[in-house]
């Protein structure tokens, strides 16, 4: 699977966009893009996923340069609760495939009062 | 619908000891992960079941830890003869198929290792 990119940390103030990259230069053309993310002590949470279009729920918005080598979620309005570790990952999602998911050190999101 | 269950939370072994480990995936979810996170550490990933069938263990270490997950009742995650660097959090992970269909989380079970 290919390796991730991310920013070890950033900060977002409450109330604002909070836009986290990931460089995935070496993504394979049958690789999606997954986001997850842990809160302290919690299961990590599924966010979004996609492979080339860009995705968005109701917890955020996923968007996969056209090269698909980087993407950046972005979480609308943040909160104090959507202080995490955010993960990035890449994987081929088809049937015979392990698909397990590899993860590596995410972004440690801290939003601000 | 209730999400991935594991139990128990939190789990309290001396060394020696065996440790059992259960996880309850997601009602109609045939496909189960089992990962590990050290302390200061990223999760990792040990073994994928499909009911019955051990599809892939790469990530378990080849002594003292076995995970099976039978047609009938819970996933467990073994682990014999603890010793203190197995001292961690260990999720379990369930999504239906495969495919792109995301897997999802339980909140893991903390072990301690006197």
């Amino acid at each position: 699977d290919a390796k991730t990119t991310q920013p070890p940390s950033m900060d977002c103030a409450e109330g604002r966009a909070a836009n986290l990259p990931c460089n995935h230069s070496t993504i394979s053309g049958n690789e999606y893009v997954y986001w997850y993310r842990q809160i302290h002590s919690q299961g990590p949470q599924y966010i979004i996923h996609g492979l080339k279009n860009n995705e968005t729920n109701e917890m955020a918005s996923l968007i996969i340069t056209e090269d698909r080598k980087s993407s950046t979620l972005i979480l609308p309005h943040a909160t104090l609760r959507d202080t995490a570790v955010y993960y990035c990952i890449v994987r081929v999602a088809s049937d015979g495939a392990t698909n397990k998911l590899i993860f590596g050190t995410g972004t440690l999101l801290a939003v601000q009062p | 619908n209730a999400g991935v269950m594991q139990n128990p939370r939190h789990l309290v072994r001396r060394r020696g000891q065996e440790a059992r480990l259960r996880c309850s995936p997601v009602k109609g979810h045939s496909h189960v992960y089992w990962y590990r996170q050290l302390p200061e550490e990223g999760l990792k990933f040990m073994v994928y079941l499909q009911k019955e069938n051990i599809i892939d263990e790469s990530g378990m270490p080849k002594e003292r830890f076995s995970a099976e997950f039978p047609k009938e009742g819970p996933s467990i995650l073994r682990i014999q003869q603890v010793v203190r660097g197995d001292s961690a959090a260990y999720f379990c992970a369930s999504s239906p198929t495969q495919g792109n269909q995301p897997q999802h989380f339980g909140d893991g079970t903390r072990l301690s290792i006197l």
